[in-house]
């Protein structure tokens, strides 16, 4: 079966960078793309961006673009977020899904990341 | 950017009633590339409704998507107690993606 296991729960403080993995298994990872999604405390979804685990092709919403890099290792079928340059704003769940045309029907368990000095 | 305004914000509802939420768009969004999705606390979003009215695989038939353009509805026919949740649409057919704000169904 499709799953994607991310990384624990991270403090981290103001200026200072977070690396987030999101570990797949059960389908041939490259196939498909891994959309990131984050979700401040009692807020909405907002979408941060895609990668193409086949080439590595990538778009990002624009208020993270320029602090956030979307990575793929396909020998381990993991991808990963990396966001620098943390703000008490970047405060929220993490969620990494597996796309299909758009469409996120695999999603990860969340990682939870606190911004605080 | 494409800006997805779902009404109501909130909605008190009884178990077994009918409900629709709406989301509007601020410009025209491709059919193809429209969803629905469900989040329960302390849980990830579950896909519900792609391409404006597939429904994902599992979900129960009282769930229904229609629209086109810049208006788009998410029916729940016989709400059931598991379906008191958030809701949330989003494009995915225009760079950024974007989700609504969210419709939140309590129990009434």
């Amino acid at each position: 079966q499709v799953q994607l296991v991310q990384s624990g729960a991270e403090v981290k403080q103001p200026g200072a960078s977070l690396k987030v993995s999101c570990k797949t298994s059960g389908y041939i990872f490259t196939n498909y793309y891994i959309s990131w999604v984050r979700q401040a405390p009692g807020q909405g979804l907002e979408w941060m961006g895609w990668i193409s685990a086949y080439n590595g092709q990538t778009d990002f919403a624009r208020k993270v673009q320029g602090r956030v890099t979307l990575t793929t290792d396909a020998s381990t079928s993991t991808a990963y977020l990396e966001l620098r340059s943390l703000r008490s704003d970047d405060t929220a769940i993490y969620y990494c899904a597996r796309v299909d045309a758009g469409i996120a029907e695999y999603w990860g368990q969340g990682t939870l990341v606190t911004v605080s000095s | 950017e494409i800006v997805l305004t779902q009404s109501p914000g909130t909605l008190s509802l009884s178990p077994g009633e009918r409900v629709t939420l709406s989301c509007r768009a601020s410009q025209s969004v491709s059919s193809t590339f429209f969803a629905w999705y469900q989040q329960k606390l302390g849980q990830a979003p579950r896909l519900l409704i792609y391409g404006s009215s597939s429904r994902a695989t599992g979900i129960p038939d009282r769930f229904s998507g229609s629209g086109s353009g810049t208006d788009f509805t998410l029916t729940i026919n016989r709400l059931e107690p598991e379906d008191f949740a958030v809701y949330y649409c989003q494009q995915y057919g225009s760079s950024p993606w974007t989700f609504g704000q969210g419709t939140r169904v309590e129990i009434k």
